[in-house]
């Protein structure tokens, strides 16, 4: 199975300041089609997860466009250009390239 | 709009079966794959199986290939995950999610609560 992890495991910003998000899988996420596989999932708190990017860089429908995504191969980043309150919350990268599907243990933002 | 809602869970035994339905309303639900993801108190989360738009090819992940059977009935616009053998470590709310294509999960029920508790 491909194991996904995340740095940091909590990262405490400040409201209106850039907060930056790694994951890094243990095999090449690269699909034989050509694609990578590689999304975001947001989880506010008592809520089911919510998809933010997928395919590393596409933000989904209605995200703000404060959330970005980059990287390539095994590594991968999310960042948040301004953080917002309601962006408080779990953010999960998760693999859909090979099965089982697999999700990093999650990083935790709060305000500071 | 999409929705999603479980049902089904509650507490059950060790070695106790459970079976979890997933009601889709406000899409065509036949021409989509669909997943049951799940996340025990507390923690992450953990896919725990897929099924294509017709239910001919699923997929589990290995710690509960065996115990549990996902199924759908597309004219009842419903999905099903049969949980024989249950154990502690599969405590959990369990999640119906509807995949766009090859992972892009872009829709959750609220999730049902199973617990597995003597």
């Amino acid at each position: 199975d491909i194991v996904m992890t995340q740095t940091p495991l909590s990262s405490p910003v400040t409201l209106g300041q850039p907060a930056s998000i790694s994951c890094r899988s243990s095999q090449s996420l690269v699909h034989g089609d050509g694609n990578t596989y590689l999304s975001w999932l947001q989880q506010r708190p008592g809520q089911p997860p919510r998809l933010l990017i997928y395919k590393i860089s596409n933000r989904f429908s209605g995200v703000p466009d404060r959330f970005s995504g980059s990287g390539a191969g095994t590594d991968f980043t999310l960042k948040i250009s301004r953080v917002a309150a309601e962006d408080v919350g779990v953010y999960y990268c998760m693999q859909a390239t090979q099965f089982p599907f697999t999700f990093g243990p999650g990083t935790k933002v709060d305000i500071k | 709009q999409v929705q999603l809602v479980e049902s089904g869970g509650g507490l059950v035994k060790p070695g106790g079966s459970l079976r979890l339905s997933c009601a889709a309303s406000g899409f065509t639900f036949s021409d989509f794959y669909m997943s049951w993801i799940r996340q025990a108190p507390g923690k992450g989360l953990e896919w725990v199986s897929y099924i294509s738009s017709s239910g001919g090819a699923i997929y589990y992940v290995d710690s509960v290939k065996g115990r549990f059977t996902f199924s759908r009935d597309n004219a009842k616009n419903s999905l099903y995950l049969q949980m024989n053998s249950l154990r502690a470590e599969d405590t959990a709310v369990y999640y119906c999610a509807r995949d766009l294509d090859s992972g892009r999960i872009d829709s959750w029920g609220q999730g049902t609560l199973v617990t597995v508790s003597s």
